[in-house]
């Protein structure tokens, strides 16, 4: 059973602060990895990937992962009220010759004035 | 790209009764993906298509859950003899692979209460 960890929160921010969200995953061969943002009512919205060690940044998100620890973090800088949502971890795992996206539980953030 | 769409957004059913959801995704994707989320959960993954060939169905699905892709564009997915444990946001996720991007773009869900 492939498992991806995150802390379900909730994670309390003040606005202009940095978030810093976590996620572990169990499938060492895994290679591709995703956030998602979930707006409670709404669907999951995908706002980043990376596949490979180190940072990726776009605009006031960093993605991070470190393949070795099988640990993927997210950072949201300058952290607004609208980013109060929760945020979804995924890790495409391999099974049986295809690839198999696996959410966590997310992480619950609220980012308060 | 006029988006996934996902119908009906609502539906409930008595327990036993059956129920079919559909799924339209993106015109140009090739990979479709059926999830479950309950309440505090993260999505449950159910099965995917590549094209209309389904080539993973979870091993947590029962036999009472069938999928289809009929041509690889719409799909539905059924199932038989709701239970209450069935009650959860059934959401459809597209994307196009190569390379493997994973569910890059969801539906608005169909929402099934069983009652």
């Amino acid at each position: 059973q492939k498992e991806v960890e995150q802390n379900s929160g909730p994670l309390s921010v003040p606005e202009g602060a940095i978030a810093s969200l976590n996620c572990t995953y169990s499938d060492r061969g895994s290679q591709s990895f995703f956030w998602y943002r979930q707006y409670s009512g709404k669907s999951p919205e995908l706002i980043m990937s990376i596949y490979s060690n180190g940072d990726k940044e776009d605009g006031r998100f960093t993605a991070q992962l470190n393949k070795a620890s099988q640990y993927v973090s997210l950072l949201i800088r300058d952290s607004q009220p609208s980013d109060s949502a929760t945020y979804l971890c995924a890790v495409l795992h391999a099974s049986g010759g295809s690839y198999i996206p696996t959410f966590g539980r997310g992480t619950s953030l609220i980012v308060h004035p | 790209d006029t988006g996934v769409s996902q119908d009906p957004r609502h539906k409930i059913t008595k327990r036993g009764q059956n129920v079919t959801f559909r799924c339209d995704p993106i015109s140009e994707h090739n990979r479709l993906y059926w999830y479950r989320q309950t309440l505090g959960q993260g999505p449950e993954f159910l099965t995917y298509f590549q094209n209309e060939a389904q080539l993973e169905k979870s091993r947590l699905l029962s036999d009472r859950f069938s999928a289809e892709r009929p041509k690889g564009s719409f799909s539905t997915l059924e199932i038989q003899r709701t239970e209450q444990g069935d009650s959860a946001m059934y959401l459809c996720a597209s994307s196009l692979d190569p390379p493997p991007t994973g569910a890059k773009t969801f539906g608005s869900g169909t929402r099934l209460t069983v009652v």
